[in-house]
């Protein structure tokens, strides 16, 4: 299948610093992509829509400013935590489609990341 | 809105043998239903897709069927082996996904 490639996979950061995670797809373009959190021992909650050449499109409840969101080309989606706090901590996830909607999601590896 | 439900939260069986997990959504205007594998502390593995005009889907021991009408899709794991230990994801796909709680799955040798 399709590869999705995060990177880094885990990364600890000093409270009130930025991090930023790229989202990559490497063997196929990605007009679109998402972005998940994931709280231990609960499903995915989907963050963001990633649009590449405009905005991302945010999901109620998420601080767009807190959560930067970048797709600056059809393989790279990146997020950037701004200003990070300990509630920060978490685990992040991208995912793309290969095509439409019809067609198969494939996930990256993941981030965790631990604000301290 | 969609809500997912697998069913159930957890499960634990012997090697070798044969299990069902359940996959409930509530909303059948779905373009396709995909069945994840997520080990601790990683990404999901796609495991099977199914499309909203399908009604199976195989890929080695695993088969996953979809019945749109009554918002169910089954993940059938047959001769389970201790390696099948992990959680298991449902995302039932419109404009977005929309994930079940998952089954955290553990095989005893």
């Amino acid at each position: 299948g399709a590869v999705v490639s995060q990177h880094p996979s885990w990364v600890i950061c000093k409270s009130g610093t930025s991090v930023k995670i790229e989202c990559r797809s490497l063997d196929f373009q990605a007009t679109t992509m998402f972005w998940y959190r994931q709280f231990p021992k609960q499903s995915l909650m989907l963050m963001a829509t990633s649009n590449e050449g405009s905005k991302a499109t945010y999901e109620q409840g998420v601080e767009k400013d807190k959560f930067l969101i970048n797709h600056a080309s059809l393989t790279l989606s990146t997020l950037t935590v701004t200003s990070a706090h300990p509630e920060d901590s978490s685990f992040y996830i991208c995912s793309a489609r290969v095509g439409g909607f019809y067609t198969e999601a494939f996930f990256g590896q993941g981030t965790r990341l631990t604000v301290v | 809105k969609q809500e997912v439900t697998q069913i159930p939260a957890a499960l634990s069986v012997p090697e070798g043998e044969n299990l069902v997990l359940n996959c409930s959504f509530t909303d059948s205007a779905i373009y396709n239903l995909q069945w994840f594998r997520q080990d601790p502390g990683k990404g999901l593995t796609s495991l099977l897709l199914i499309q909203s005009s399908q009604r199976e889907q195989t890929s080695g021991r695993l088969n996953a069927s979809l019945d749109k009408s009554s918002g169910r899709s089954t993940l059938y794991i047959a001769a389970s082996q201790p390696g099948d230990s992990a959680t298991y994801l449902c995302a039932a796909t419109g404009n977005q996904f929309y994930f079940g709680t998952g089954t955290s799955l553990t095989v005893i040798p």
